[in-house]
């Protein structure tokens, strides 16, 4: 069974600074169906990133993934106020599993 | 536009059944495009993966709840349902339903629905 193992758990960052948010997996995520998804408080979740590296519809082009095999990243250029929330990666390659999550808060 | 909205008892006894109903309006649940799922998060927790089911009626079940659940399908309603037997208070969470694409991506959520468990 894979495991996914985001970090860090919690980035403290100041807006326009780059984030960099990682998601590991314990074995090769199949045709890199790997997502992410943005969580506000009190919110349900919202897709960002499907297929690893494509943006969903709607998402602004400041957000960005790569990796491939066990490793990929989330960046994002600049953090607008909008951005602090929790993220959330997903292999949906087998079954579907998510990581715990990392919350990128105001510095 | 697409709306998700769950419905069902906020409030549920242990060793109860959970039922929850999500009504899909703005979409067809009939869609060969979608499946259609179930996320829960516990309070202040993480994402975890109930059960995915396509409008004919097949399932996915996460294999650690699958001895409890069950996922239908109404199409006549255009509705889907959740069903968690045997509850505990380790089940207290938001329930999310939701419109997938495959069988496990999730293209959109509804509002999510609190659920308690308690005596």
């Amino acid at each position: 069974e894979i495991v996914l193992t985001q970090s860090p758990g919690t980035l403290s960052l100041s807006p326009g600074e780059r984030a960099t948010l990682s998601c590991r997996a314990s074995q090769s995520v199949s045709s890199s169906y790997l997502a992410w998804y943005q969580q506000k408080p009190g919110q349900a979740p919202r897709l960002l990133i499907y297929g690893a590296s494509s943006r969903a519809t709607g998402i602004p082009d400041r957000f960005s993934g790569s990796g491939s095999g066990t490793d990929f990243t989330l960046t994002i250029s600049r953090l607008e106020p909008e951005d602090f929330a929790v993220y959330y990666c997903q292999q949906y390659g087998s079954s579907p599993l998510f990581g715990g999550g990392t919350k990128v808060e105001i510095k | 536009q697409l709306q998700l909205q769950e419905s069902g008892p906020g409030l549920v006894k242990p060793s109860e059944t959970l039922s929850l109903t999500c009504t899909v309006s703005g979409g067809s649940i009939s869609s060969s495009s979608y499946y259609w799922g179930w996320i829960r998060q516990p309070p202040g927790k993480g994402l975890e993966w109930i059960g995915s089911i396509y409008y004919s009626g097949s399932t996915y079940y996460n294999p650690s709840l699958k001895s409890r659940v069950t996922i239908s399908v109404d199409t006549s309603k255009n509705q889907f349902s959740l069903k968690l037997s045997s509850v505990t208070a380790a089940d207290t969470a938001v329930y999310y339903c939701a419109r997938l694409a495959g069988e496990w991506l999730v293209l959109w959520w509804g509002q999510g629905t609190m659920v308690t468990v308690s005596s």
